[in-house]
Order: C-alpha cells, then structure tokens, then sequence
C-alpha cells in the first residue's frame, strides 16, 4: 500500500508555544489529506480536509486560528497547533488519499504524533 | 453523525470467534474496517460498498446489509495478534477522497 510518513512521533512543549506536525506522502501525490485527533480511548475525530493548494475546511467546533493547515505540494500537508495548551494534548494523525495511489478508496494513515503540552 | 459500535469491548480466549457491528441511522455510501493498536496508527482490514456484499480474507470478514445501514466485522478463530481497538468509517464522498466518520470503536483483548 501507499506510505505516508508523520514527524514527529511524539512532541513534549510548554503551554503557550507552538508545534508544527508534518505529514508526507512518499509514493504518491495526495491531492487531499485529512487530520485526525483522538484522545485515549476515544475514537478519532475528524478535524479538518485539506487540499493541495486550498484553504482547508475545517469542521464544527475545530478552531482554524489555533489549528493551521497549509498543504503547499501534493507531498506534504502541516498541521500546526498554535499557543498550545494542556488540554491540546492528543494523539494526532494524518491520512491521505490522491492521484498515483491504488484507488480502492482506502485511507493511508501516518504513524501519528502524540503531543504532550506541559 | 457517528456510527455506534457494539459491542464496546469483548474478551477472547485464542481460537474462539467474534462479532462486532456497526450501526447507523442513515444509508452510507461505504463502510471502512480498521484495527488500531495502542499508541498506533489505524491499519485498514477491508471496505465495503454494496448492499449485501461480504468480503473476507484469512479468518476475518465482514459484511453489509442491503439497507447500507449496518455492517459487522466477524473475527473467526482470533489470534493473539487480532488484539486492539477495532473502528468502522463510514464515507461522506464518493470517488478517491474518503472522508471518515469513524465509529465509537471495539475494544478487543484475546488472551491465552
């Protein structure tokens, strides 16, 4: 299957910085990506879709000043979490799917970032 | 809306069998099957697009009603290694971008 690449794996930062997530499809153009959350034990929600060179859409209750997104090439879509704070703390993790990759509908996940606000 | 899942968790011994469903109040386009392990990524078991289909590869299956509404995941014979949280996805799009709603997810443990 196709392989889509998350760094970093997991990120300890101080309350009130900010924390860039990048995820990479590495055999495949994804012309979209979507980002997840999922706090333990809970299921993964849904936070935004990005599309190579468009705003990403965002959904209900998912602020986009705090959340930013920017997928500048088909390679690569940024997550970052401004002004971070404890309860920002979570398992984040990024899918894809695009030209070039087996169109079977499936979702490609990265490894995921688990982000820890102190 | 989230599908709901049931059981949320279950118990197994090595070899013996499982079910798990997923349930929705609205016809779905599609529906996904994942299993999760802890502190891992989600990794894909199958999807199903048609009213009736089932599909299956080794020991683990799946099927989806006719109305599109309900689909189950059936776990034959289970392995250690089948441990983890299973989720269905249910599809908003059509075509290549498969926008998920995940389920409230199944927690399996089997044991020795």
């Amino acid at each position: 299957g196709a392989v889509v690449s998350q760094h970093p794996s997991w990120v300890i930062c101080k309350s009130g910085t900010s924390v860039k997530i990048e995820c990479r499809s590495l055999d495949f153009q994804a012309t979209t990506m979507f980002w997840y959350r999922q706090f333990p034990k809970q299921s993964l929600m849904l936070m935004a879709t990005s599309n190579e060179g468009s705003k990403a859409t965002y959904e209900q209750g998912v602020e986009k000043d705090k959340f930013l997104i920017n997928h500048a090439s088909l390679t690569l879509s940024t997550l970052t979490v401004t002004s971070a704070h404890p309860e920002d703390s979570s398992f984040y993790i990024c899918s894809a799917s695009g030209v070039g990759g087996p169109n079977t509908g499936e979702l490609f996940f990265g490894e995921g970032s688990r982000l820890t606000v102190l | 809306q989230q599908p709901v899942q049931s059981p949320q968790a279950v118990i197994l011994r090595e070899g013996e069998d499982a079910v798990i469903n997923c349930s929705s109040s609205k016809a779905l386009y599609s529906v996904h099957w994942y299993r999760q392990k802890h502190g891992e990524a989600p990794v894909f078991l199958m999807i199903l697009l048609k009213g009736g289909e089932q599909k299956g590869h080794d020991k683990i299956s799946a099927s989806f009603n006719e109305k599109k509404q309900q689909s189950s995941l059936y776990l034959t014979a289970s392995q250690l290694s089948y441990s983890g949280t299973y989720f269905c996805g249910t599809a908003k799009n059509t075509g290549t971008a498969s926008k998920l709603t995940f389920g409230t997810g199944t927690r399996l443990q089997v044991t020795l």
